[in-house]
């Protein structure tokens, strides 16, 4: 089973540009989310879809930041313009439905992609 | 007060100890409690879940959670090199459903 895929792995930028980064996750995993992880940090959650409706974006920085999940699948995550302070690693992450495993269940555990590693000079 | 705290570290234990990492949380509700081990340049990776007080035991890792004291766990045993990583302790918020909250991480280095 392939795990959530997450594109480009590596991006340099000049502050102002725009980025964007992808994520398909685990087939079935209704669950998205999108993390960003800054050095010696856990990571941070940004946005989190259930299916293609954002649930939760209270940490999204919405002046700058925008993020999609049309037809509840793929998910991109862009920045624009960027800032230096955006330099991360952005993780994507997919899990399976709460609602149908509750509280307890090791079902729907998050699983992350590789990341993809954002520099802006 | 952080959600979930960890010590940074880092730990440092010589080959085939006991590695003890530590974590505490303040959401009362949470009821849902991770380990993710995360390499460096690496994704976190899940290790161990645990929602019930006390002990829970896979390998050479052990689980423990106290709700009580709010304050999770995790025992490695017969430590590796290859365990040198960082550990990031997550609980599940209980007030929005699928949230995971992570603390910022404890690097462990095994020296042989």
């Amino acid at each position: 089973e392939a795990g959530v895929v997450q594109s480009p792995r590596y991006k340099i930028i000049e502050k102002k540009q725009p980025v964007a980064f992808w994520c398909n996750p685990i087939s079935g995993h209704n669950t998205l989310y999108w993390y960003r992880q800054n050095l010696g940090q856990g990571p941070e959650l940004l946005i989190r879809y259930e299916n293609e409706e954002a649930v939760d974006d209270s940490q999204l920085p919405k002046d700058r930041f925008s993020a999609e999940r049309l037809k509840g699948v793929d998910s991109t995550l862009k920045i624009q313009p960027a800032e230096l302070g955006d330099s991360a690693v952005y993780l994507c992450a997919s899990s399976s439905p709460y609602e149908l495993t509750g509280p307890s269940s090791g079902a729907n555990v998050l699983t992350f992609g590789a990341g993809s590693r954002l520099t802006v000079l | 007060q952080k959600e979930v705290e960890q010590n940074s570290g880092p730990l440092s234990v010589p080959e085939g100890a006991i590695a003890s990492l530590n974590c505490t949380y303040s959401d009362r509700g949470s009821q849902s409690f991770f380990w993710y081990r995360q390499y460096s340049g690496k994704s976190p990776e899940l290790i161990m879940s645990i929602y019930s007080n006390g002990d829970k035991e896979d390998g050479r890792f052990t689980a423990q959670l106290n709700k009580a004291s709010q304050y999770v766990s995790l025992l490695i045993r017969d430590s590796q090199p290859s365990d040198s990583a960082t550990y990031l302790c997550a609980m599940r918020f209980s007030g929005g459903y699928n949230k995971l909250i992570f603390g910022a991480g404890t690097r462990l280095a095994v020296h042989p």
